[in-house]
């Protein structure tokens, strides 16, 4: 079972709030990542961070911003919510490991967010 | 264009039965290839993981297989359980040091019956 937790599990909020989506890890995994997943597609990398005060974009172009500031926590927020940010949140961690096999993610159960 | 096609897109099977999913990729070049297993409702959990040199890798009812020149992993299933019922993803990456791109595919989504 990994050890990596999201909340909150379902959000259903007004256009215009601001919300910040949790993430924690108690591996010690310096690698945490911000995924965006919609039903039957396949998900999408919003932000990724390679350790404490490092945070970059990822592929898929998003309005949230992302903090590290210590090496478990990894917040994701919005400032200001749109119906276009309906979608699901997964949460993601590895540790760095320097072979082919790369790194394995332990994922949390993900944050479904509804923007009315 | 994404790089890892996955088929069936949907399969309905009764418990107890076989099955076998299919991925397809174009990811190059290539590292490793996982297959993920997503439960409604929570995160992908790692199922089996394959560099180019493995052709074949078990995890208990689980068997993945590996074709690095056709570009093809599939993923068996044996004795299908109604726990089985999730969706499979297969993830590629283009290098296995730490800053490998992952690329995923959509999924299968299984449906076991009894």
């Amino acid at each position: 079972e990994a050890d990596i937790y999201q909340t909150p599990r379902y959000l259903v909020i007004g256009t215009g709030k601001k919300i910040t989506l949790e993430c924690s890890q108690t591996m010690g995994h310096d690698k945490m990542y911000w995924y965006q997943q919609d039903p039957g597609m396949e998900l999408h990398l919003i932000h990724y961070s390679y350790g404490v005060n490092s945070t970059e974009k990822g592929d898929l172009s998003s309005e949230s911003t992302v903090s590290r500031i210590r090496t478990e926590h990894f917040p994701l927020t919005l400032e200001s919510a749109r119906p276009s940010h309906t979608s699901q949140y997964l949460c993601a961690s590895s540790l760095s490991t320097p072979t082919l096999r790369g790194e394995k993610l332990f994922f949390g159960s993900g944050t479904q967010l509804s923007v009315l | 264009k994404n790089q890892v096609e996955q088929s069936p897109q949907s399969l309905i099977i009764l418990e107890g039965k076989n099955c076998t999913l299919q991925c397809n990729y174009t990811v190059s070049p290539f590292s490793n290839l996982r297959w993920y297993k997503q439960d409604t409702g929570r995160g992908p959990v790692s199922l089996t993981i394959m560099t180019f040199s493995e052709n074949t890798k078990s995890n208990g009812r689980y068997t993945a297989t590996l074709d690095a020149d056709t570009k093809q992993s599939s993923l068996h299933i044996t004795a299908s359980q109604l726990s089985d019922s999730a969706s499979y993803i297969c993830v590629v990456s283009d290098r296995g040091s730490t800053l490998g791109r992952l690329y995923f595919g959509r999924g299968t989504q299984l449906t076991v019956w009894p």
